[in-house]
């Protein structure tokens, strides 16, 4: 049964440090998406690309997150510095997008991030 | 106009009750309205998924009812049981494959 993998499951770091979050999309989907999950604010898309180029990242804070995808089968996000209020789950979800319509996303369990 | 509101925020039914949450949406462009099902500790995953051009999509107890012209669409659980209690999410996607997800359902079915 084809998943979503995502590294770590669980991260617990101190303020200030360089946090990088893995995923692995499912073989053969063309689209890749990051998303966080908080009590407050719900599921909110940070960025996602398709075809390993970046199609929109507003939902992302440019000066400490960034995001990439070295290759087609790893997608990574970095926080650097990272800060408190970033605690989260963060979710990673692949598909295949035709860029015509929208088609079914499939997450991983996410990284459960703590920054004391 | 991006929001999707989604209610109740929780929900108590009893086992073989109907379950209804509620969605609704602003943006005419959306043309893709999925809902997710969510357990503690694992990812939302897909549950039942419909276009605007179907008014009612049924998957065994699972069917979503859409009102284009009220903008609102809803999920029915049928005959619910103590394993469908999860949290769940309605969401509304675009033609460029971004979804917007509704703000969550806790579920929860009792014996």
């Amino acid at each position: 049964d084809a998943r979503v993998t995502q590294t770590p499951r669980h991260k617990v770091t101190e303020m200030g440090q360089e946090v990088t979050m893995r995923c692995q999309p499912i073989l053969g989907h063309n689209t890749v998406f990051w998303y966080r999950q908080t009590m407050m604010q719900g599921l909110e898309l940070l960025a996602y690309f398709r075809n390993r180029a970046p199609l929109d990242d507003s939902g992302m804070p440019k000066d400490r997150f960034s995001a990439e995808m070295p290759d087609a089968t790893l997608a990574t996000l970095k926080i650097q510095p990272s800060e408190p209020r970033d605690s989260a789950v963060y979710f990673c979800a692949s598909g295949l997008g035709t860029g015509v319509s929208n088609q079914p996303q499939h997450f991983g369990d996410g990284t459960r991030l703590s920054i004391l | 106009q991006q929001q999707v509101k989604q209610s109740p925020q929780s929900l108590i039914v009893q086992k073989g009750g109907i379950s209804i949450i509620n969605c609704a949406y602003e943006n005419t462009a959306f043309d893709y309205f999925p809902w997710y099902q969510q357990f503690p500790g694992k990812g939302p995953a897909l549950l039942i998924a419909i276009r605007p051009d179907v008014s009612e999509k049924k998957e065994g107890r699972f069917t979503i009812s859409f009102n284009k012209s009220a903008k609102q669409f809803s999920l029915h659980i049928m005959d619910s049981q103590p394993g469908d209690s999860a949290t769940y999410f309605c969401a509304a996607g675009d033609q460029g494959g971004k979804l917007i997800f509704g703000q969550g359902t806790e579920l929860s079915v009792k014996p």
